[in-house]
């Protein structure tokens, strides 16, 4: 079945870690997405990427990283910068880059804690 | 700039009463319209979504929206309510206009509680 892949699905950052949120998607899509949950926060976008070795910030970068070196996969780093790490993470992606009526495909999500 | 608003927290029904979950938005251009579940600890599932026509749209599980470009609102419905629809919904906006981006916008949330 084709879909997007994060892992792992709980991780824990001591103080001072950076740690690394997997996403892979087996669609073919072009855009991939990082989203950050908190509870009476809806989603805030991170980053985003519409092509292989391309990506931007979205509204909430600081503190965060990513990599697009493969179109299947869009790994996001947490540095020891991002003081409130604690939260839900989300990865979408979505297909057809020309077509922006295309809905967001997400997936299970990565909850991260602070020890 | 564009926003997205989801008036009530939470939303409590009846098993077999019709269901309303509300949204507006603003948009500078024509709106792009999508609604998504949550079930807890799990992604977001696309139900549904506005892009032009009809303004009444039909989605997955028995759910609709209606669109009111003078409301700026789109609304989820669903005539008869089933407790397994219990979950967080959000509404989220792309403005026509917006470019090459395709950024969405979400609304905070509302949770939807059946009761059996």
């Amino acid at each position: 079945d084709g879909g997007i892949t994060q892992s792992p699905k709980y991780l824990f950052r001591k103080e001072g870690q950076n740690v690394t949120l997997s996403c892979e998607q087996n669609l073919n899509h072009d855009a991939m997405y990082w989203y950050r949950q908190d509870p009476g926060q809806g989603l805030r976008l991170i980053y985003y990427s519409q092509i292989v070795n391309d990506f931007q910030k979205g509204d909430i970068a600081e503190g965060y990283s990513v990599s697009r070196e493969k179109k299947e996969s869009f790994p996001l780093t947490v540095t020891s910068a991002q003081k409130n790490p604690t939260a839900f993470y989300l990865c979408a992606s979505r297909g057809d880059r020309g077509l922006y009526s295309q809905p967001q495909h997400f997936g299970d999500g990565t909850r991260l804690s602070i020890l | 700039a564009q926003s997205v608003a989801q008036p009530e927290d939470q939303v409590n029904v009846a098993e077999g009463n019709p269901l309303t979950v509300k949204c507006t938005y603003s948009v500078s251009g024509n709106p792009y319209l999508f609604w998504y579940v949550q079930y807890p600890n799990r992604g977001l599932q696309f139900l549904l979504k506005y892009i032009t026509g009809d303004n009444l749209v039909k989605g997955s599980y028995g759910f609709e929206a209606e669109f009111n470009k003078s409301q700026t609102s789109f609304h989820l419905k669903k005539p008869s309510a089933l407790v397994s629809d219990s979950a967080l919904y959000f509404c989220a906006v792309r403005d026509g206009y917006g470019g090459a981006t395709n950024k969405l916008i979400f609304g905070t949330g509302t949770l939807l509680a059946v009761q059996p």
